[in-house]
């Protein structure tokens, strides 16, 4: 089944502690993004990649690293997550540049940090 | 910068009386207009999508119409059922690095 998968689902952290969302994409896909939801503000998105070895920022980067050694994983990190960054993520991939084509996204992690 | 607004925050409408939710986007050289639906606690999912060389597309129920003039475009829901009830995120594709601008979402409530 064609599927993106984060990563855990709900994770509960303390201010500070270093942390990874994976995300992992079996459709073969050129492009991946994560997103951060938040009631009122939609989608923002943190980074995106264009393809292996090629990142760039989204509009609210701060506070988040990305990699793409591979093809098929996009893990976010966290070095020393805040409160503020207490959120829903989502990933997301695309066959293409990610805004002209359909983006398959992930079931979403619920990160709370305390 | 580029933006784009979604109108109306929340809409409630009767079940079986169609439903519109309107998008403006700011700049003329965007050429992709996607809709994605995410229902309660679940991911987003794309329910339709047009390019700026089109002026209509219908899928069912569902319609999206562009006016490149206005800078805006429009989702269409007839006939509307429970299932329909969702958040409604409109975008469109920023015209030099192709990443998705995106809405604020719109609430769909339907009544029965």
């Amino acid at each position: 089944e064609a599927q993106v998968t984060q990563n855990p689902r709900y994770l509960i952290t303390v201010t500070g502690k270093k942390l990874t969302v994976t995300c992992s994409q079996n459709m073969n896909h050129e492009y991946m993004s994560w997103y951060r939801q938040d009631p009122g503000l939609g989608l923002r998105q943190i980074y995106y990649s264009m393809n292996v070895e090629v990142t760039d920022k989204g509009d609210v980067p701060e506070g988040y690293k990305v990699s793409r050694k591979e093809k098929r994983n996009f893990p976010l990190i966290l070095e020393s997550p805040s409160p503020n960054q207490t959120s829903l993520y989502f990933c997301a991939s695309s066959s293409a540049w990610g805004g002209n084509s359909p983006l398959h996204f992930g079931n979403g992690t619920r990160l709370t940090v305390t | 910068g580029e933006n784009v607004e979604q109108h109306p925050s929340t809409l409630s409408v009767q079940e079986g009386d169609s439903a519109v939710i309107k998008c403006t986007y700011s700049d003329s050289a965007s050429n992709y207009f996607p809709w994605y639906k995410q229902e309660l606690g679940k991911r987003p999912q794309l329910i339709i999508d047009i390019r700026s060389n089109v002026g209509e597309k219908k899928d069912q129920r569902i319609a999206v119409t562009l006016n490149k003039t206005a800078k805006h475009f429009s989702l269409h829901i007839t006939e509307t059922q429970p299932e329909d009830s969702a958040v409604y995120f409109c975008a469109a594709s920023h015209p030099v690095n192709y990443q998705l601008i995106w809405g604020a979402g719109t609430k769909l409530i339907i009544k029965p």
